[in-house]
């Protein structure tokens, strides 16, 4: 089975700080690894995600994540942070052997104060 | 194109009513997803379908709650009878399903408030 721990429930940071969320997995399988956003009253949207290749995935809006498979992590992180970020990020995992369902983190709370 | 559709965004009903959530997949995407979002649970996947073909439902909580897919365009997920502690986000989302690791694009979300 997998699983997926978001540490921090919530991020509190200033406009045009830097920032990092973490994320952490645990399966006994490959996986695919993505990150998503919440805005207030809406859906979730793909931010991005891996599949192979380069470990450092951008994405958009100018985040981007590093697979560190090691570490079994994929931390997300922005430069410099605008208030409009502010908003739930949530990480998920899903098998790589075709299997579609997605295990989602319990998501963080990224709030951007002035 | 408009994206997954779902109706109604907002559902206040009365303990021991029926509740119908339903949901239009984006055009041509062979999977979509029912899930819920709730604060002690988060977000789970409660069924999932390919081709109009229930897949896996092992998410789904209990005999209450049901869900079909009569086309590829529409999809239901059904409470009945509703209870408070069904309260929460009900999520429909969609992908192409042409290979693993796409991206599942996500409705507006159903908020669903059982008194």
């Amino acid at each position: 089975a997998q699983s997926v721990t978001q540490l921090d429930s919530q991020v509190p940071v200033f406009e045009e700080a830097p920032v990092e969320l973490r994320c952490n997995y645990s399966s006994s399988v490959s996986v695919y690894l993505f990150w998503y956003v919440q805005y207030p009253n809406q859906g979730l949207q793909l931010l991005l995600k891996y599949l192979s290749g380069s470990t450092l995935v951008k994405g958009i809006n100018g985040f981007e994540a590093e697979f560190n498979k090691s570490q079994t992590s994929f931390h997300l992180r922005k430069p410099s942070v605008h208030i409009s970020d502010t908003a739930e990020y949530f990480c998920a995992v899903t098998r790589m052997d075709s299997s579609y369902k997605l295990i989602f983190g319990s998501g963080t709370r990224l709030l951007v104060r002035p | 194109d408009a994206g997954v559709i779902q109706s109604p965004r907002h559902e206040v009903t009365e303990m021991g009513q029926e509740v119908t959530l339903r949901c239009k997949p984006i055009s041509g995407h062979d999977y979509l997803f029912w899930y819920r979002q709730t604060m002690m649970r988060g977000l789970e996947l409660l069924i999932y379908f390919n081709n109009n073909v229930p897949i896996d439902d092992s998410g789904m909580p209990e005999d209450r709650f049901s869900a079909k897919m009569p086309n590829a365009s529409f999809s239901t997920l059904k409470i009945q009878p509703s209870e408070p502690r069904d309260s929460a986000v009900y999520f429909c989302a969609s992908t192409p399903g042409q290979r693993s690791g796409e991206t599942q694009y996500f409705g507006p979300g159903t908020r669903l408030l059982v008194l």
